[in-house]
Parts: structure tokens; C-alpha cells; sequence
């Protein structure tokens, strides 16, 4: 089955600055891989997600970029907010076949000092 | 957030017990799954249905039960064969293959302790 890891386990920036979190994948099937953010004691919420047919996606201050020959995508985070303090997750599944399975990491607590 | 609802939030056992947890969408959603959810873990997949009446084995299927007798709910039967029942236990639901991009929504979760 599809391994996802996930690097740094912890990540400390200062506000303002960026923050970066990369995941590797074993599955060259995977196509779908999105990122959740979790804060504390809540539920895990879908912050962006690209498709194995796009590079790179931006949302405002994230971005994700995809790198199907090496089988990495990463979440970047620009201009650091305490609010980005949260456990992130990165997911990959075969989609739109298969049965839109994720497999996760292991997630990366952020944490942004003021 | 609205569309997936737990319970209860926190639920304390005795070991030797079966217990039941709750999960409900009101999404129209096909599919659902289940998730155990340790610190310093990743989610960890337990079962998911895409379909009434139909459920899959996830990773860790080991000690619990699951059944998917409609659209709604797929409640989880916590039995006591699972050697270490205590955990963060997520729901999640999304539209099924071919009308969706896969993202799956997760409810708020329960908090089962066993003693």
C-alpha cells in the first residue's frame, strides 16, 4: 500500500517568516494529494489539495507544489501567523479511480513564535 | 464544519467492554471512513464503506466493527479484542469515485479512554 512520510516532525518560525513541510509518497499511482491542518483538540480541516496534473497551486499565503518524478509535494507557508499554529498533515490517494483511500503522514506541529 | 456529527465527545469504558461510537452526515455523502488518531501519529485508517451495506477493511481493522445499514451512519464498535483502544477516534465522509476530487470532511471527533 501507498507509504506517505513526512518531514519535520516540529517546525518553529518566527512570525512573519515562511514555513515548509515536505512528504514523500511510495505509489507512482498516487494522483490526489491533499493537506489538512488540525488545531488543537479539533477536527482535521482540508486547506488545499492538488491534483497529479497541476505543479503548483496557491491559496493566498499556502501554496503546494508537486513533484511527480521524485514523488514529493510540499506546503509552503508565507508570512507566518500565529493563527498557523496547528498540527499539518499531508495525505495521497488514487483518485478519481480507486476508492479515494488517503493515506496520511505523520503530521508537523508548527508552531510560530511572536 | 457542519455536516458530520460524533458522539459523544469523550467516552470512558472499563476494559473487557464493547463500545459503540456514533457518526452521522447529513451531506449526501458515499462514502465514509474511520480513523484512530495517537499523538505524534499520523491518521490511521480503520474501516470506510463507499457504499450501504458494503465496508472495507482499513489498516489497523484489527478488534473493531463496523456496520453501514444506511447512507447516514457508519457507527464503530470499539470490541474488547483491541489490545490499546485509547485514542483520538475520527469520522470522515466525502463523495464517492467519479462525482468528486476526493476530499474527505471529518467530523469533531471522540475521545475514548479505557481503564
Amino acid at each position: 500500500g501507498e507509504n506517505v512520510e513526512q518531514h519535520p516532525s516540529t517546525l518553529s518560525v518566527q512570525e512573519g517568516d515562511s514555513a515548509v513541510i515536505k512528504c514523500t509518497y511510495s505509489d507512482s499511482a498516487s494522483n490526489y494529494f491533499p493537506w489538512y491542518k488540525q488545531e488543537l483538540g479539533k477536527r482535521p480541516q482540508l486547506i488545499i489539495d492538488i491534483r497529479s496534473n497541476v505543479g503548483e497551486k496557491k491559496d493566498q499565503r499556502i501554496a503546494v507544489t508537486l513533484n511527480k518524478t521524485a514523488k514529493h509535494f510540499s506546503l509552503h507557508i508565507t508570512e507566518t501567523q500565529p493563527e498557523d499554529s496547528a498540527v499539518y498533515f499531508c495525505a495521497a490517494s488514487i483518485a478519481p479511480v480507486g476508492d479515494y483511500k488517503l493515506s496520511f503522514g505523520a503530521g508537523t506541529t508548527v508552531t510560530v513564535r511572536a | 464544519d457542519g455536516g458530520i456529527t460524533q458522539s459523544p465527545k469523550y467516552l470512558f469504558r472499563k476494559e473487557g467492554q464493547n463500545v459503540t461510537l456514533s457518526c452521522e452526515q447529513n451531506l449526501n455523502h458515499d462514502a465514509m471512513y474511520w480513523y484512530r488518531q495517537d499523538p505524534g501519529q499520523g491518521l490511521r485508517l480503520i474501516y470506510y464503506s463507499q457504499i450501504v451495506n458494503d465496508f472495507q477493511k482499513g489498516d489497523i481493522a484489527e478488534g473493531y466493527s463496523v456496520s453501514r445499514e444506511k447512507k447516514e451512519s457508519f457507527p464503530l464498535t470499539v470490541t474488547s479484542a483491541q489490545k490499546n483502544p485509547t485514542a483520538f477516534y475520527l469520522c470522515a465522509s466525502s463523495i464517492n469515485v467519479g462525482r468528486g476530487r476526493g476530499e474527505q470532511y471529518f467530523g469533531p471527533g471522540t475521545r475514548l479512554t479505557v481503564t
